[in-house]
């Protein structure tokens, strides 16, 4: 299936733990994004990249790290986890360039819960 | 900053009424405006779209009209199911960035 998928689905872990999140598209994007979803439902971006190149950072402790390996893949690392930490994470992607929009595809999300 | 602020949930529907979610927006150009919906458990899918003033966007009987003059874009429904309980995002996207707003929970009774 054509999709945005992310890995694991649920992760628990303990206080100041390091801990990666992945995420994959196959859908030919060239734009990925990620996303903080707290328990009050409300969602804010984190990073976008585009073409591996880092376009958005908004202001996140830089405990977290995203990595693009490639175009399809945009990985997030984050080291010594706190509580606050405790969220769904959302990966999406989209094109770039030209459209007035292009559409966000959003991958199942990973709940994250720290201990 | 760019922001949008929807109506605070939960609502609560019975079967057959009618939806609105208020939603309005602040920005400083002219952003483009989405009705994003998520399901229990699932990621966030596109409902509808309208991408500049007057616009409405329309989908699975949920429409959206893109109000300059408000700064809105009330999201209806003529007729809830019990399939259409869910979180229900308004956005905004200026240069590829999505701003959500809060979200709203929406529950159909049957």
């Amino acid at each position: 299936d054509t999709a945005v998928s992310q890995t694991p689905k649920y992760l628990v872990t303990q206080m100041g733990n390091d801990k990666s999140i992945k995420c994959e598209q196959n859908l030919g994007h060239d734009t990925m994004y990620w996303y903080k979803q707290d328990s009050k439902k409300f969602l804010k971006i984190m990073f976008s990249y585009n073409n591996k190149e880092l376009i958005i950072n908004e202001t996140v402790p830089n405990r977290f790290s995203p990595k693009s390996p490639d175009k399809a893949h945009l990985n997030l690392h984050i080291n010594s986890l706190e509580l606050g930490d405790s969220a769904v994470y959302f990966c999406a992607s989209s094109t770039s360039g030209g459209a007035i929009y292009n559409e966000q595809f959003f991958g199942p999300g990973t709940r994250l819960t720290v201990l | 900053g760019d922001s949008v602020t929807q109506m605070e949930g939960p609502v609560t529907l019975s079967e057959e009424a009618f939806l609105t979610i208020n939603c309005t927006y602040t920005a400083t150009g002219y952003p483009s405006l989405f009705w994003y919906v998520q399901y229990p458990g699932e990621g966030l899918q596109l409902l509808l779209k309208a991408t500049k003033a007057d616009d409405k966007g329309s989908n699975k009987g949920f429409e959206a009209t893109y109000r300059k003059e408000t700064t809105s874009f009330h999201l209806e429904k003529g007729s809830v199911q019990v399939s259409d309980s869910a979180v229900y995002f308004c956005a905004l996207e200026y240069g590829n960035k999505l701003v959500f707003g809060a979200g709203t929970i929406l529950r159909v009774k049957s």
